[in-house]
């Protein structure tokens, strides 16, 4: 089941602008995480937010995280061309501890030079 | 740093074959899984594997099975390819952290055609 809901599906940004994704989730958690797909690629692991912290921050990237809303952002800040590809959320579920992520569908982010 | 390989980058199979996808990890994780991805639908879970020899349906099972005998490596076979099995496969391990911050490393992807 995908508890992942990432908004928008598709964001086309110029150069040098900042990209905001949104991701949804229904259930309690642990934490939420932020994955990076290039594509025809694998994904690769960007940051954590435990559930009881509110934003991070990691280089360009900020994550915030409302667990009363269920809902994260991701900003990358001062866009580059490379970073263009496709950005899950992920949820490491309250219940169970079986090491189970559940991933979104993801935004695709294209990144103008 | 964690290395996840997939044995094949490109795969061509014929209906009603039997295919096997490979993955291995170097990082002693307990944990193994096997997602395919198609358009539109983001990652689903097919197998997921916490243990040699053990393992656990994820949310499309069907048609697929899994084979876990060294910690390392993680097979996903399909039994009788069709169509629809036609898409992305990607393999990931994690370690088993009890509570804790649990990430997956992924290998590159499998992209499967199904003739």
């Amino acid at each position: 089941s995908q508890q992942g809901e990432e908004d928008p599906q598709a964001l086309s940004i110029q150069e040098g602008e900042n990209a905001t994704m949104n991701c949804s989730y229904k259930t309690s958690i642990n934490n939420l995480q932020w994955y990076r797909q290039n594509s025809g690629r694998g994904l690769v692991h960007l940051i954590l937010i435990r559930s009881n912290e509110r934003e991070k921050h990691s280089g360009r990237l900020r994550v915030t995280l409302d667990t009363s809303k269920k809902s994260s952002s991701l900003l990358i800040t001062a866009s580059r061309a490379a970073d263009t590809a496709s950005y899950f959320c992920a949820t490491d579920p309250l219940i169970g501890n079986t090491g189970k992520l559940i991933f979104g569908q993801g935004t695709t982010l294209q990144v103008k030079p | 740093d964690v290395k996840v390989t997939q044995s094949s980058r490109y795969l061509v199979k014929r209906t009603g074959e039997k295919v096997f996808l490979e993955c291995v990890q170097d990082m002693d994780h307990e944990n193994m899984f096997w997602y395919r991805q198609d358009p539109g639908l983001g990652l689903r879970l097919i197998y997921f594997s916490y243990d040699v020899k053990m393992k656990e349906k994820g949310d499309i099972p069907e048609g697929y099975s899994v084979s876990r005998e060294k910690k390392e490596r993680f097979s996903l076979i399909l039994e009788s390819a069709s169509t629809n099995q036609t898409s992305m496969y990607l393999c990931a391990s994690s370690p088993y952290v009890v509570r804790g911050r649990v990430t997956q490393y992924f290998g590159p992807g499998t992209r499967l055609l199904v003739l």
